[in-house]
């Protein structure tokens, strides 16, 4: 059972133009969401991250929308750029307990073209 | 100044052999995990330990073994290697706030193949 479906699985854009990631869960439990960017032979590494009392979170060129109701959140990257071409990871955990455990989604590969 | 790094970043070998991932992490955080990368980029969580205790364990089989000395460390000992271990290995580390959820960083990754 996939619990943080991402998609696309891959996207092509610009250099300019903006990037949209979206990712749906299931469990409604989840109540942290981060977006890990990870670049070819490296580490995944956090970019931002949204908790649903907010419905929008801002840094920089990098925008979660979240959508508490209908389960979705989306990662928006504004005048993307060819340094911003990797995978970006969407991820959802819950808070406390002794079980806590981030469950990604299967990645999106965005290519910027210059 | 590598906050998460893993020793080896490449391990080629044959299928059965036993092999083991080093993981030093220098934040002073209290919690580290181990993640497998498989060829489609999925990343699944495998283990996880908080003050050297295994707190997850994601069914995992067991010829997967991790050890963590200490809170700084965590090792990842496999046995009887087969072809499907093919795959990146992350450790991670956070801090671990109870209630709260820390960033976890992740190291380099070790690519393993088997043959």
């Amino acid at each position: 059972q996939q619990q943080v479906k991402q998609s696309p699985q891959s996207l092509i854009v610009q250099k300019g133009g903006i990037s949209i990631i979206n990712c749906a869960y299931e469990n409604t439990a989840f109540d942290y969401f981060p977006w890990y960017q990870q670049f070819p032979g490296k580490g995944p590494a956090l970019l931002i991250a949204i908790r649903p009392d907010v419905s929008e979170k801002k840094e920089g060129r990098f925008t979660i929308s979240f959508n508490k109701s209908a389960k979705q959140f989306s990662l928006h990257i504004m005048d993307s750029q060819p340094g911003d071409s990797a995978t970006y990871f969407c991820a959802a955990s819950t808070s406390g307990g002794s079980n806590y455990k981030l469950t990604f989604g299967k990645g999106t590969l965005l290519t910027v073209n210059p | 100044d590598t906050a998460v790094s893993q020793t080896p970043k490449y391990l080629v070998t044959q299928m059965g052999n036993d092999k083991s991932i080093k993981c030093e992490q220098n934040l002073g955080h209290d919690t580290m995990y181990w993640y497998k990368q498989d060829s489609k980029k999925f990343l699944k969580i495998m283990f996880s330990y908080n003050n050297k205790e295994l707190i997850i364990n994601e069914t995992v089989p067991n010829r997967f073994s991790p050890k963590s000395p200490d809170k700084a460390h965590l090792n990842l000992h496999i046995n009887s290697l087969e072809l499907g271990d093919s795959a990146v290995y992350f450790c991670a580390s956070s801090r671990w706030a109870g209630e709260t959820l820390e960033t976890q960083y992740f190291g380099p990754g070790t690519r393993l193949l088997v043959l």
